[in-house]
């Protein structure tokens, strides 16, 4: 079974440009989230949707960062505009909700560097 | 809301040793308890979970233990091995929360030969 799904692996802009980040869950899976990862502050959840609706995005970290689910395997994760304090490793997750709670499952990851 | 804590923050053992890393979580109504592996530069892996009605599981070198009553729940490594070298992080899961995962800090385990 293919698992959750991330492009690009790697990310590498200069501060002000957009970075859009996408991501695929598992067929089936109604849970999505976003994590963002670094040294300083561990992982950290960002935003998560069920059912492709947003239900907490009190991680979302400004308003420079916004997450949409137009369906059920797409979501994406947009900075703009992008700052080197955004310099981070994200991470999306799916999960079931059938026999709840289930685990997540998290794809490879976009190593992101804003310059 | 939920809380989890874990301990310690870095352990080091011998190869071959065990190793036990501990988690308290603050909600009663957490029903489920999974343990994620990340090795240098890769995704979280989940490894082993546990849900409020087992005490215990376990899976060949690994085990979970649950006490709903203290409220924590450890992993144990037996037998380590170098390709054990990584960070485990604990989680907690409640309905309450919405079935989002509350994570633990992180613990770096390192296996010394």
């Amino acid at each position: 079974d293919a698992g959750v799904i991330q492009s690009p692996r790697h990310e590498v802009t200069e501060m002000g440009q957009e970075v859009t980040l996408r991501c695929k869950p598992i067929s089936g899976h109604d849970y999505l989230f976003w994590y963002r990862q670094t040294m300083m502050r561990g992982l950290e959840l960002l935003i998560y949707f069920n059912n492709n609706v947003p239900i907490d995005d009190s991680g979302m970290p400004e308003d420079r960062f916004s997450a949409k689910m137009p369906n059920a395997s797409f979501s994406t994760l947009k900075i703009q505009p992008s700052e080197p304090r955004d310099s981070a490793v994200y991470f999306c997750a799916s999960s079931s909700s059938e026999g709840i709670p289930q685990p997540q499952h998290f794809g490879d990851g976009t190593r992101l560097s804003i310059l | 809301g939920e809380n989890v804590e874990q301990h310690p923050s870095t352990l080091s053992v011998q190869e071959g040793d065990s190793a036990v890393i501990k988690c308290t979580y603050s909600d009663s109504a957490s029903n489920y308890f999974p343990w994620y592996k990340q090795e240098l530069g890769k995704r979280p892996q989940l490894i082993i979970d546990i849900r409020s009605n087992v005490g215990e599981k376990k899976d060949q070198r690994i085990a979970v233990t649950l006490n709903k009553t203290a409220k924590h729940f450890s992993l144990h490594i037996t037998e380590t091995q170098p390709e054990d070298s990584a960070v485990y992080f604990c989680a907690a899961v409640a309905k309450e929360s919405n079935y989002q995962l509350i994570w633990g800090a992180g613990t770096k385990l390192i296996i010394k030969p």
